[in-house]
């Protein structure tokens, strides 16, 4: 399948720091990518949805000057949680949207998720 | 509003079928997925459906009925690595995907 890769897999970080994870995408132009959520136990919550070239779209409740969405290029979205707090610590997931073709030998457009980046806020 | 309805917790056992089943309530239609996957790590894509019927591929089978917004996946000779969560996720008119909340599926030896 299409590969997405993740950095770091996991952070530990203070409170009041900021922490930069970064989504690419390995053998496929990703147009759109989107940056989920999850708390242990819990769905997929997704924060944004991010357009190469645009400003990022957030889900309501996500407040878009704390978690800073750059989607710079066709194979780059990063996501910085800024003045992290402990509540912040989660499972951050991106998904990159492979835009036509399957090379992959999924449907077009479908999602293919990042292996996620454990945050902890001390 | 939208809404995807799945078991919260299966049980099986190794060897056995079991089928679970998605609901779902969305603004359009434009194809229905399942995804796995298990704890501590991100979902990784098992299946995709757009027309009616039974797509199959190796043990796991998903089934799609629009008209009554239905999906099932269905595993079969159940193996202890497939305890897992199972997400159910249709692709809505704006083609947002809207998740399901998981089935946690149970394999007992």
């Amino acid at each position: 399948g299409a590969v997405v890769s993740q950095h770091p897999s996991w952070v530990i970080c203070k409170s009041g720091t900021s922490v930069k994870i970064e989504c690419r995408s390995l053998d496929f132009q990703a147009t759109t990518m989107f940056w989920y959520r999850q708390f242990p136990k819990q769905s997929l919550m997704l924060m944004a949805t991010s357009n190469e070239g645009s400003k990022a779209t957030y889900e309501q409740g996500v407040e878009k000057d704390k978690f800073l969405i750059n989607h710079a290029s066709l194979t780059l979205s990063t996501l910085t949680v800024t003045s992290a707090h402990p509540e912040d610590s989660s499972f951050y997931i991106c998904s990159a949207f492979q835009n036509g073709g399957s090379a992959s030998g999924g449907p077009e457009e479908t999602q293919y998720f990042g292996p996620g980046t454990r945050l902890l806020v001390l | 509003g939208q809404n995807i309805d799945q078991p919260t917790e299966m049980t099986a056992t190794e060897g056995a079928i079991v089928q679970i089943n998605c609901t779902y309530q969305t603004s359009g239609f434009n194809g229905l997925f399942w995804y796995q996957q298990h704890a501590g790590e991100a979902p990784t894509f098992l299946s995709y459906n757009v027309l009616d019927g039974l797509e199959e591929k190796g043990r796991f089978s998903s089934f799609l009925s629009r008209s009554k917004g239905y999906s099932y996946l269905l595993l079969k000779e159940l193996q202890m690595k497939d305890s897992a969560s199972y997400l159910c996720a249709v692709r809505d008119s704006n083609y947002q995907l809207i998740w399901g909340a998981g089935t946690k599926l149970i394999i007992k030896p």
